[in-house]
Parts: C-alpha cells; sequence; structure tokens
C-alpha cells in the first residue's frame, strides 16, 4: 500500500518561506501517479496547491503560482512544497497525496501556523 | 476556474432515513469525486468518477450525475455516516484541482 507522511514546521514567521517534506512508502514517486499538495484552512476550506508529475513535470494553482515550487529527490522517495512569501493566511493544514484515477492517498497532514 | 457550490453547507439525518447532498458545477463537467472527512483525520476517498465507490465503502452509499449537477446519496443513514463530505473534480487543462465547500452530515 502507498503511504504518505509529511514533516516539515510548525511555524513560520510571515514573509519567510514554508518548506514541506512528503514521504513517500510502499511506491516509487517516478513509477507513476501525480504527487500533490493540499491544504485545508480553519473552516475546512480545502485548497489544491499543485502537483508534480512522475515525469518530474509540475502543475500548479494559478492562484499560488508565484509563491510555489514542488521538486523532488528520487533517492529518497520524497517530494516537498516550498511556499513563499508566507502570511497569516496560509496558516492550514498541509496534506500530500497521490492521484491516479482520483486523490486516493493522502497523509496525515501537518498543521501550519505562519505567526510572529 | 470552475467553481464547486455544495448543498446544503449543514444536515442532520436520523438513522435509516435517505440522505442526498448535492454538488453543482459552474460550467459543465464530465465526472465528479467525492470525498469523506471525519475531525482530525485526512479526507478519504469515496466515491470515485461520480458513482464508483472506493474500496470498503459501504454498499449504501451512491452517486450519479452528469452536466453541471451531481450528487451523493445515502440510502439509509447510520451514525458512522456523520461527517463532512466534499465533491471534487479536475479540469481538463490546464489540469487544476477544485473542492466544493463540504456538506456537514450529523446524525440526529
Amino acid at each position: 500500500d502507498v503511504q504518505l507522511q509529511e514533516s516539515g514546521p510548525d511555524l513560520v514567521k510571515p514573509s519567510q518561506s514554508l518548506s514541506l517534506t512528503c514521504t513517500v512508502t510502499g511506491y516509487s514517486i517516478t513509477s507513476g501517479y501525480s504527487w500533490h499538495w493540499i491544504r485545508q484552512f480553519p473552516g475546512n476550506k480545502l485548497e489544491w496547491m499543485g502537483y508534480i508529475h512522475y515525469s518530474g513535470s509540475t502543475n500548479y494553482n494559478p492562484s499560488l503560482k508565484s509563491r510555489i515550487s514542488i521538486t523532488r529527490d528520487t533517492s529518497k522517495n520524497q517530494f516537498f512544497l516550498q511556499l513563499n512569501s508566507v502570511t497569516t493566511e496560509d496558516t492550514a493544514t498541509y496534506y500530500c497525496a497521490s492521484s491516479s484515477y482520483a486523490m486516493d492517498y493522502w497523509g496525515q497532514g501537518t498543521s501550519v501556523t505562519v505567526s510572529s | 476556474q470552475i467553481v464547486l457550490t455544495q448543498s446544503p453547507a449543514i444536515m442532520s439525518a436520523s438513522p435509516g432515513e435517505k440522505v442526498t447532498i448535492t454538488c453543482s458545477a459552474s460550467s459543465s463537467v464530465s465526472y465528479m469525486h467525492w470525498f469523506q472527512q471525519k475531525p482530525g483525520t485526512s479526507p478519504k476517498l469515496w466515491i470515485y468518477s461520480t458513482s464508483n465507490l472506493a474500496s470498503g465503502v459501504p454498499a449504501r452509499f451512491s452517486g450519479s450525475g452528469s452536466g453541471t449537477s451531481y450528487s451523493l446519496t445515502i440510502s439509509r443513514m447510520e451514525a458512522e455516516d456523520a461527517a463532512t463530505y466534499y465533491c471534487q473534480q479536475r479540469s481538463s487543462y490546464p489540469p487544476i484541482f477544485t473542492f466544493g465547500s463540504g456538506t456537514k452530515l450529523e446524525i440526529k
């Protein structure tokens, strides 16, 4: 079974960068699927942020395009989220997920607060 | 970008009652996925490609729809079905994924 686990700091200061890691076990991120970052705001709204395809190509939500980067380390079977110039509005629970026909595997999520 | 509007936002149902949650798309889409989320947990794929139940989903759940109108139905509500349900779709090009605002379903 595919398993995903998010990790990273739970507190980030405004104007800094948010960096998270998703470690994948049970499947190689270069074998197939798209590998996503999704966030859930307080109040429970879900927002898709972007993905990195198993080929290495990326696609981002246009609302974040100037601030987001998704990369990977294939040797560690990990992919990463970097979100620049964060504000308090980026406070959310961040999930990584994989999709073939649908987002069928999710990590447990990591809560990130943006605060000085 | 397609907007998904779910209704109702909150509802409660008695055990055994039939439940229907709707998802309206701002433009025609070819399918809809549904997710179930319980407090403190990540969303789970529940129904995919409009009408296919994900692994382990009870047969009392069903999905239907086409065009701009989709629905998730529970034939007979059970306590374990209390959760928030989200619809989700992906536009063709560029591929942008959108979630509905969610329907919180409570047990009476």
